[in-house]
């Protein structure tokens, strides 16, 4: 199994909006999640099921899905939300599969 | 709430077997339509899933590794745990393990685990 393809970089000034994309989902399922990578720590879930966030974590935060491609938008950019981010999706016989990881960089 | 923590030798000697364990507190490892995952992410690299068991026993391992990695667990310490032989310095990187259930939810702190004679 293939990693899923993200954009090395992004990068967007404060309180613009940033997309990231993911491609390589299979378009059999939802099972898409995101995850936020500060330094020196362990990622943090931010999506889950394509467009679902968990307690806590800011709106400014979304995901959807288009065919092969999965997309994590960060809308009113902080400089808190500056971070790597990695898509992650099930592939099929209880394969797990991450993208190559995104630095998002706020201006 | 439920924590998880990583617990092994941080060096270990090429060709020998890492050995890593989670410990799982706040949640019980047998949780039903659960998984318990490993991750690692070498230095200044991304994140690859190793594998994961479910809570009934299967274990599910990435291709590339499938030869080398055995996961495993102890429900009664409520511990699973990471085996991967034959290391190299290819295998040095942060280890992380993670409740899944089709996304991580949880993920312990990592543990550095350096291939080094």
């Amino acid at each position: 199994q293939s990693a899923l393809t993200q954009p090395p970089s992004a990068s967007g000034s404060p309180g613009q909006s940033v997309t990231i994309s993911c491609t390589g989902i299979s378009s059999d399922h939802n099972y898409v999640s995101w995850y936020q990578q500060l330094p020196d720590k362990a990622p943090k879930l931010m999506i889950f099921g394509v467009n679902k966030r968990p307690s806590g974590v800011p709106d400014r935060f979304s995901g959807s899905k288009s065919g092969n491609t999965a997309s994590l938008t960060v809308s009113g950019l902080q400089a808190e939300d500056e971070a790597d981010y990695y898509c992650s999706s099930y592939a099929g016989s209880n394969i797990v599969v991450f993208g190559g990881g995104t630095k998002l960089t706020v201006l | 709430q439920l924590q998880l923590r990583e617990s092994g030798p941080g060096l270990v000697k090429p060709s020998e077997t890492l050995s890593l364990t989670c410990s799982v507190s706040g949640d019980s490892f047998s949780s039903r339509n659960v998984y318990w995952g490993w991750i690692r992410q070498s230095p200044g690299k991304g994140l690859e899933w190793i594998g994961s068991m479910y809570y009934t026993g299967g274990t599910y391992y990435t291709p590339s590794l499938k030869s080398r990695v055995v996961i495993s667990a102890d429900t009664s310490k409520n511990q699973f745990s990471l085996e991967l032989s034959s290391v190299t310095a290819a295998d040095t990187a942060v280890y992380y393990c993670a409740r899944y259930h089709y996304y991580f939810d949880y993920w312990g702190r990592g543990a550095l685990v350096t291939v080094s004679s």
